[in-house]
């Protein structure tokens, strides 16, 4: 089955240091797409990164980087130099032939971040 | 530039009743993607419409359909609402089906009473 798993329901950081968001995921496809996207309060889903299988360098956006293991199948986000508007949901999704098709996206639970001054 | 726009934002709904939610993509985005997100978990797929056709669809029920219009809006139905249903739909759209980045819109918080 396709699935992703963030074992993390909560983290925490303070403000300006780096933190990891932990995400593996299982598909038999071949060819597949890793997102990762953040949820603030109002609930809109604000696309952050994306990685695809055969990428062979990490993806990179910004103070966003995706530590991407593809024997291990896992897909960790690292943000650098939190800051106090980086507190909220962040959810890791995948996509692919078997896990729907292209069109769709398999999310995770999510893991709440909060940021400390 | 507008982004994705839901509405209403909120509804409350009793079980049995009908509701349809409405979705306006983000300018020269031609295809929509409908999210259910139930509290604390994260979002299922519901369908998606491109071409004013529905082309692929997740593993909810008949009671769940769809539109698109024209100018690319979508409208999600829901009949015979029950509690169950309650949760925060989400609409995404993008340019084609399958891009890599689909943008979201804030949602519609549906409770069913």
């Amino acid at each position: 089955a396709q699935k992703i798993t963030q074992t993390q329901p909560g983290m925490f950081v303070q403000e300006k240091e780096a933190v990891t968001l932990d995400c593996t995921y299982d598909t038999s496809d071949q060819s597949y797409g890793l997102f990762w996207y953040k949820q603030p309060s109002s609930g809109e889903m604000i696309f952050l990164i994306y990685q695809g299988s055969y990428d062979e360098q990490n993806a990179t956006e910004g103070r966003y980087s995706l530590n991407f293991q593809k024997a291990r199948k896992s897909a960790n986000l690292v943000i650098s130099a939190s800051q106090l508007g980086d507190s909220a949901m962040y959810f890791c999704a995948m996509r692919g032939a078997l896990s729907g098709g292209y069109n769709k996206l398999i999310f995770g639970a999510g893991t709440r971040l909060a940021v400390h001054p | 530039d507008a982004g994705v726009t839901q509405s209403p934002t909120h509804l409350i709904k009793t079980r049995g009743q009908q509701v349809t939610l409405r979705c306006s993509p983000k300018s020269g985005h031609d295809t929509v993607s409908w999210y259910q997100q139930a509290l604390g978990q994260g979002p299922q797929f519901i369908f998606q419409y491109y071409e004013e056709e529905e082309r692929q669809r997740g593993n909810f029920p008949d009671r769940f359909s769809g539109h698109q219009f024209p100018n690319y809006s979508s409208e999600l139905n829901v009949n015979a609402l029950l509690l169950g249903d309650s949760a925060l739909y989400l609409c995404a759209s993008s340019l084609g089906p399958g891009s890599t980045e689909a943008f979201f819109g804030q949602g519609t918080r549906l409770t069913v009473v």
